[in-house]
């Protein structure tokens, strides 16, 4: 089955750099789009990013783009994002999901559990 | 602000009915389908429906959906505990060119 595991999130202070990684297996990975999406605590989602499987088509939230940088490495079923400056704003669980692209539309069909992310003084 | 707007919450005694209600605009959920997610305190969302009103394996059919011109709706019927959850509905922004997500609404089972 499909499984998706995030790691990285941690405490780090504002102005800080933070790199999420993603797991992926159960799937061909390279064959599918992956997305972040984050959580504050207590908050909504909130799309942050996402990436075909070649690295041809990558696209950011306007909050985060210029500071978080998404990246993946099909040969290891990985995927990652870089965060650079981090505001106390950017403090929310991280979710990698899959997004299925069928030609019409896309939806996000499989979830990891969530990683962390605190950023504080 | 969310750029899909959703009640915060919704509630109904069990094997009653709730809906939930995603209201958007021509560039939103007027132009693009539209996918809903449950997210059971403390885990991770779950996708509910797909493309407006199509149910992947496994989600029972007590969960249907619907869009109408820049809104949808999700209809959840005969309540249990267990649908004690936020519901997010989501949809592609042709303007912005983004992901977006409704602010989610709280299905409390009375």
């Amino acid at each position: 089955q499909v499984q998706l595991v995030e790691s990285g999130g941690d405490l780090v202070k504002p102005g800080g750099s933070l790199r999420l990684s993603c797991a992926g297996s159960g799937f061909t990975f390279s064959d599918y789009y992956l997305s972040w999406i984050r959580q504050a605590p207590g908050k909504g989602l909130e799309w942050i990013s996402y990436i075909d499987g070649t690295e041809k088509f990558i696209n950011y939230a306007a909050s985060v783009k210029g500071r978080f940088t998404i990246s993946r490495d099909n040969a290891k079923n990985s995927l990652f994002l870089q965060m650079n400056s981090l505001r106390a704003e950017d403090t929310a669980v991280y979710y990698c999901a899959r997004r299925l692209w069928n030609g019409y539309s896309n939806y996000f069909d499989d979830w990891g559990q969530g990683t962390l992310v605190t950023v504080s003084s | 602000q969310s750029v899909l707007t959703q009640p915060p919450s919704v509630s109904a005694a069990p094997g009653q009915k709730v809906t939930i209600s995603c209201s958007g605009s021509s560039s939103t959920i007027g132009s693009n389908y539209v996918s809903w997610y449950q997210q059971v305190p403390g885990t991770a969302p779950k996708l509910l429906i797909y493309d407006n009103n199509r149910r992947p394996s496994g989600i029972p059919d007590r969960f249907s959906a619907s869009k109408s011109a820049t809104s949808a709706t999700l209809v959840i019927t005969g309540l249990q505990t267990g649908d004690e959850a936020d519901y997010y509905c989501e949809t592609w922004d042709t303007s912005l060119s983004v992901e977006v997500f409704g602010g989610g609404t709280m299905v409390t089972v009375l």
